[in-house]
């Protein structure tokens, strides 16, 4: 069984502030750990993915994400934080074999002026 | 990445009634997806729909609620019958990339469902 604990539902920062969201995972397989971004009134946007090959992992908007197997972490990082990254952020798990993705509780990013 | 569209965009509906929601792929893709997200929460697996096979239903999801079809490997509607209240939520269609990107699921913008 799989699953994604995201901890904190709402993270708060000013502008040009580093952002950092955490994820931590449970897999009994290698785990593939993605980050999607939700903006109001949208659907998700992959953000970035983690699929077995480097750890550290570059996304879109300047995020990226290290996947760390003995912490069963995933958190993503953006070094300064801009008023147009204000969005709900899930962390999701998923496996090899077409196995279904589990998504996190999500996170809502609250960037201050 | 696949492009993914779904119709309608949202609706208010009233209670008792059913709505078909459509969804399309910009390329054919063996497995799609059906999501609820409940307003304020993440998002939850109705059903994997599979080209030529009835649906897969995750626990707590019934056909006759939900039934699904995958007529084509591009598209797929999903219904939400008899409807109350408790429906009202955003239903997200997803299918699976190809290639290199196969373990990657890719979103449409959803509908978002009012009943009254």
């Amino acid at each position: 069984a799989q699953s994604v604990t995201q901890l904190g539902s709402h993270v708060s920062v000013s502008e040009g502030a580093l952002v950092l969201l955490r994820c931590n995972y449970s897999s009994s397989v290698p785990p593939y750990l993605f980050w999607y971004v939700q903006y109001p009134n949208q659907g998700l946007q992959l953000l970035l993915k983690y699929t077995s090959a480097a750890t550290l992992v570059k996304g879109i908007n300047g995020f990226e994400a290290e996947f760390k197997k003995s912490e069963t972490s995933f958190h993503l990082t953006k070094p300064s934080a801009h008023m147009s990254d204000a969005a709900e952020y899930f962390c999701a798990v998923g496996g090899t074999g077409f196995q279904k993705l589990v998504f996190g509780t999500g996170t809502r990013l609250l960037v201050s002026p | 990445s696949a492009v993914i569209s779904q119709k309608p965009s949202r609706d208010i509906c009233q209670r008792g009634t059913s709505l078909t929601i459509q969804c399309q792929v910009d390329s054919q893709v063996t497995m799609m997806f059906w999501y609820r997200q409940q307003p304020g929460q993440s998002l939850t697996l109705i059903a994997t729909a599979n080209q030529g096979s009835e649906a897969t239903y995750e626990s707590g999801f019934v056909i006759d609620k939900f039934p699904i079809s995958r007529p084509n490997l591009t598209f797929s509607t999903l219904t939400v019958s008899n409807m109350s209240p408790e429906d009202s939520s955003i239903y997200l269609c997803s299918s699976r990339g190809q290639g290199d990107n196969e373990e990657t699921q890719y979103f449409g913008p959803g509908t978002r469902l009012l009943v009254l």
